[in-house]
């Protein structure tokens, strides 16, 4: 089946740093979304990117669809404690923001103030 | 808007038995919700995918017959896990697609099952 491949697998920054991280997959996924979970909840929907090459900002992140439709980047300028959590990528075959979706691995990032 | 609830949010069981989980969405109507599990510091799997008035698909490698879901109505489903296992433990999450006013799927915030 598909499987996405993100990295790094956990990042510990300095509060101010900015942090990227990737995914890859082996296949075409057609809309790229990015969540954050903080533990013991579900997560949460930071950005959904739906077309190639697409670069799309919310507040201090900043994601952008890859042209090959098989990666995409999550940036975080500026970080801050509240940021912590973990971090996942996953892709959906179709062009919408709901369906079945295949996630990767997650980053676990900590900031230190 | 777009709430999604889940209950409970932590239950422990014996092994053998077989508990209930709910999955609401409390503000929007869900034709279709998704049963995710997660094991600790590891991605969200998909288990299946629940249907309002039909049967749920199920993943491959996933026991239908385990892991029982009913949607009953437009804003509940429920997973049974039966004769659970402590191999079952795990964080069960659901999420559920918004079809109006706008679409969007919304994650609940799971239930943390420990079977002993």
């Amino acid at each position: 089946g598909q499987q996405l491949n993100q990295s790094p697998q956990s990042m510990f920054i300095q509060e101010g740093e900015d942090v990227s991280m990737n995914c890859t997959s082996s296949s075409i996924f057609n809309t790229w979304l990015w969540y954050k979970q903080e533990p013991g909840e579900g997560p949460v929907l930071l950005i959904a990117l739906y077309k190639a090459g697409e670069l799309t900002s919310n507040g201090r992140l900043t994601a952008q669809f890859g042209i090959t439709r098989k990666d995409s980047f999550l940036n975080i300028s500026a970080s801050i404690p509240s940021d912590v959590g973990i971090y996942f990528c996953a892709g959906l075959a179709g062009g919408t923001s709901y369906g079945k979706l295949t996630f990767g691995q997650g980053t676990i990032l900590t900031v230190h103030p | 808007g777009a709430v999604v609830s889940q209950h409970p949010s932590r239950v422990i069981c014996k092994s053998g038995t077989s508990v209930k989980i709910e999955c609401r969405s409390l503000d929007f109507q869900a034709t279709t919700m998704f049963w995710y599990r997660q094991f600790p510091k590891q991605s969200l799997m998909l288990m299946a995918t629940s249907n309002e008035g039909s049967k749920a698909t199920y993943e491959q490698g996933v026991e239908k017959d385990k892991f029982l879901i009913n949607h009953a109505s437009l804003t509940l489903s429920t997973l049974t896990v039966t004769s659970a296992h402590p191999e079952d433990s795990s964080f069960y999450i659901c999420s559920a697609v918004r079809d109006y006013p706008t679409v969007g799927q919304y994650f609940g915030p799971g239930t943390r099952l420990t079977v002993t």
